[in-house]
C-alpha cells in the first residue's frame, strides 16, 4: 500500500521565525512530488512541481528540497507571516496516480 | 479505516452520457470535499459538504454538475450531460476539520 506521511500534524511559530515541515513518500514509481498551500475551503494553491533528486524550488520566502532515493521532502518558510497560516499538503505523483498526505497545519502567531 | 473510497478508479464515456462518480468518506468525517485536477486549472474545489450539508458549491462549473450526499457515509458527483472538457481527475475528500484533508484515490474521467 502507497502512503505518503506528513509531519508534523499541526506546528504554531512565532512571526518572523523560519520553520520546516517533511513529506514522506515510496522511493519506487516516483514520477512528481506536489506541494500546495490550502486555506480553509478554497481552491488548493500549488507551490513546486518537484521531479529530479536534489530539487531545490525557491518561491519568495517559501523552499522546498527533494530526495528521491530516501522518500522525503522538505518545505521551508523563511521569516514566517500571519498570512503563512494554512495548510500544506503534499502529494506523490507516479504518473498513474496521486496519492495525498493528510497535511500540515501550520499556525503563526503574532 | 480503508481511508476515503472513490469508484470508479477510472471511467471513459461517451460525450453525452451521464457520469456518476461515488465518494465514501472516513468514518466520523464531518467534511466532505469534491475537487477536480487539470492540466490547466490545477486543483479546484468545486463543492464542500460539513454534516452532508453543502455548505459551498461556488466552484461548481455549471449547472451539468451536480453533488448530493444523502447520508454521511456517501457521496456522488454527477456530470449529466458529460463534455469532453469535463475529462479530468475528480478527487473526493474528508476531515474532522477545515485544517487537513483525507484524499481518495481519485477517479480519472475521461469523455470522448
Amino acid at each position: 500500500i502507497l502512503n505518503v506521511e506528513q509531519s508534523p500534524q499541526s506546528l504554531h511559530v512565532q512571526e518572523g521565525d523560519s520553520t520546516n515541515f517533511t513529506c514522506s513518500f515510496p522511493s519506487s514509481n516516483f514520477y512528481a512530488l506536489h506541494w500546495y498551500r490550502w486555506e480553509t475551503a478554497k481552491s488548493p494553491e500549488a507551490l513546486f512541481v518537484m521531479t529530479l533528486n536534489g530539487d531545490e524550488k525557491k518561491k519568495g520566502r517559501i523552499s522546498a528540497t527533494l530526495n528521491t532515493k530516501e522518500g522525503y521532502s522538505y518545505l521551508y518558510i523563511k521569516g514566517s507571516q500571519p498570512e503563512d497560516s494554512a495548510t500544506y499538503l503534499c502529494a506523490f505523483d507516479s504518473n498513474y496516480q496521486l496519492i495525498w498526505g493528510a497535511g500540515t497545519k501550520l499556525i503563526i502567531k503574532p | 479505516d480503508a481511508g476515503v473510497i472513490q469508484s470508479p478508479r477510472h471511467e471513459v464515456t461517451e460525450m453525452g452520457q451521464e457520469v456518476t462518480l461515488r465518494c465514501k468518506p472516513i468514518s466520523g468525517h464531518d467534511y466532505l470535499f469534491w475537487y477536480r485536477q487539470t492540466m490547466m486549472r490545477g486543483l479546484e474545489l468545486l463543492i464542500y459538504f460539513n454534516n452532508n450539508v453543502p455548505i459551498d458549491d461556488s466552484g461548481m462549473p455549471e449547472d451539468r454538475f451536480s453533488a448530493k450526499m444523502p447520508n454521511a457515509s456517501f457521496s456522488t458527483l454527477k456530470i449529466q450531460p458529460s463534455e469532453p472538457r469535463d475529462s479530468a481527475v475528480y478527487f473526493c475528500a474528508s476531515s474532522r476539520s477545515l485544517w487537513e484533508a483525507f484524499f481518495g484515490q481519485g477517479t480519472r474521467l475521461t469523455v470522448v
